[in-house]
C-alpha cells in the first residue's frame, strides 16, 4: 500500500505570493491533518478534513486555508506569504475508526522557503 | 489533551537499550500514550502506542505505571539510525486525528 505523499518536496517563494500545497492520502483513508513545523514553534496542528468537512483548526491566521475533494485528497493554500512561513509543511492520513490505534501516518513534508 | 514532559536531550551507546520517559501526570482515563519519532526532516513516524498495559511490537516496548502518569519507551538495542526527535502524545482516540506535539527528547545513539 503506498504512503502518504506530499508535492512538491521544495518550493521558494516570495513574500505576498501565495502557494497551494497538495497531499495525497493513503488509500481509503478519509482523514487528512496539517501540520507546520518551525525551528522555533516545533510540530504545531493546522487543520483536519474528514469527508470533505474542516473538523479542527489550529490557531493559525486566515491566510491558511485548506479543503479537501471527494478523493479524500487535500491541498492547503497560504496566501500573502510572510517570511515566517517557511517551514516544513507536512500532512497525516489515518482511517479515524474510532478504535485503536487510529494511527496517524506522515507524509514525507514539503519544504516551503519564502524569501 | 493531556500535556506530556520529556528531557530535552539524551544520549544512548549503540547497542545498549534506550530508555525515554515521558510525563503525563494529568492523563484522563480514556486517554492513550503514543509514541512518535521523526529523524531529520522526514515525517514523524509510529511507533507504539497502550493504554494501561505494558505493549511491546518490533520497534519498541511502553511501560506504563498503574497511575498511568508516566511511561517509558525501550527501544532495547539501539543503533544510530534511531537517532531522532521521540516525541510522546496523549490523546483520546475518537472522531478527530488531531495530535498536539510537545517539544520531545532529541536521542543520539554513539557508536
Amino acid at each position: 500500500k503506498a504512503g502518504v505523499t506530499q508535492t512538491p518536496r521544495y518550493l521558494i517563494k516570495t513574500r505576498g505570493q501565495q502557494v497551494t500545497l497538495s497531499c495525497s492520502p493513503i488509500s481509503g483513508h478519509r482523514s487528512v491533518s496539517w501540520y507546520q513545523q518551525t525551528p522555533g514553534q516545533g510540530l504545531q496542528f493546522l487543520f483536519e478534513y474528514f469527508s470533505e468537512t474542516q473538523r479542527n483548526k489550529g490557531n493559525f491566521p486566515g491566510r491558511f486555508s485548506g479543503r479537501q475533494f471527494s478523493n479524500s485528497r487535500s491541498e492547503m493554500n497560504v496566501s500573502t506569504l510572510e517570511l515566517g512561513d517557511s517551514a516544513l509543511y507536512l500532512c497525516a492520513s489515518s482511517l479515524l475508526s474510532g478504535r485503536a490505534p487510529d494511527t496517524q501516518y506522515f507524509g514525507p513534508g514539503t519544504r516551503l522557503t519564502v524569501l | 489533551d493531556a500535556k506530556t514532559t520529556q528531557p530535552t536531550s539524551m544520549d544512548c551507546a549503540e547497542g545498549r537499550a534506550a530508555n525515554l520517559p515521558c510525563n503525563h501526570s494529568t492523563i484522563s482515563g480514556n486517554e492513550y500514550v503514543y509514541w512518535y519519532r521523526q529523524i531529520h526532516s522526514q515525517g514523524p513516524q509510529y511507533i507504539i502506542h497502550g493504554l494501561k498495559n505494558n505493549e511491546t511490537n518490533e520497534m519498541a516496548s511502553l511501560i506504563i505505571t498503574e497511575d498511568r502518569k508516566s511511561s517509558t519507551l525501550i527501544l532495547p538495542h539501539a543503533t544510530l539510525r534511531d537517532t531522532a526527535v521521540y516525541y510522546c502524545i496523549v490523546r483520546v482516540i475518537g472522531n478527530t486525528g488531531k495530535l498536539i506535539f510537545g517539544q520531545g527528547t532529541t536521542l543520539q545513539v554513539k557508536p
